[in-house]
């Protein structure tokens, strides 16, 4: 059974700071890997999302890569900013496209 | 587009009481997620449709839950009866790209 795994729980930073979240998952044979986000009390917003043949994608000052082999993907943030604070999910889908999988999420604050 | 499209917003019931959470899927998404969020469990699948039809239940916890796709434009997910370990936000999901509704939350006292 896939297990998803988000590394730090939750995380502080300043305004401006570039950081990194990082998310594990047991099984390699994977669809697709998907970044969200989740603000306090609101759905889910998907950010990027990543084919199994992909090794990155990028949008605005996200960047998301996907190593498979050894099950890790990262999301960077670059310039962090006060509006970036909620809690970002990672989730991957299984190789039949069906099954999702999500992590518990990394709570990112961004002070000013 | 509005979006995904989720009711009630809020549910208060009663223990041993019925639930009924209702989807409106975006047009033209042939697949459509139902999940329950809890700060124990996290983020769950439930179940999944694929052009009106359940494609994998083995989320859904108990005989309790159930739930159906009609049409392409409508699910429900219904609780029956409801016991306080049910009270989660619930979330419906539709397309490949998982576009999340606003999500319901449901205390059962």
């Amino acid at each position: 059974k896939q297990e998803v795994t988000q590394i730090p729980a939750a995380l502080s930073v300043p305004e401006g700071e570039n950081l990194v979240l990082n998310c594990s998952f047991t099984d390699s044979a994977i669809y697709n890997l998907q970044w969200f986000r989740q603000d306090h009390g609101k759905g889910l917003t998907s950010l990027l999302l990543i084919q199994s043949s992909q090794r990155e994608q990028t949008s605005g000052r996200l960047n998301a890569s996907l190593d498979k082999s050894s099950g890790r993907s990262t999301l960077y943030i670059a310039a962090s900013q006060p509006g970036d604070s909620a809690t970002y999910l990672c989730a991957v889908k299984g190789p039949d496209n069906n099954d999702m999988r999500f992590g518990a999420g990394t709570r990112l604050t961004v002070k000013p | 587009d509005a979006g995904v499209i989720q009711s009630p917003r809020h549910e208060v019931t009663e223990m041993g009481q019925e639930v009924t959470l209702r989807c409106k899927p975006i047009s033209g998404h042939n697949s459509l997620f139902w999940y329950r969020q809890t700060m124990m469990r996290g983020l769950e699948l439930l179940i999944y449709f694929n052009n009106n039809v359940p494609i994998d239940d083995s989320g859904m916890p108990e005989d309790r839950f159930s739930a159906k796709m009609p049409n392409a434009s409508f699910s429900t997910l219904k609780i029956q009866p409801s016991e306080p370990r049910d009270s989660a936000v619930y979330f419906c999901a539709s397309g490949q790209g998982q576009f999340f509704g606003p999500g319901t939350r449901l205390t059962v006292l």
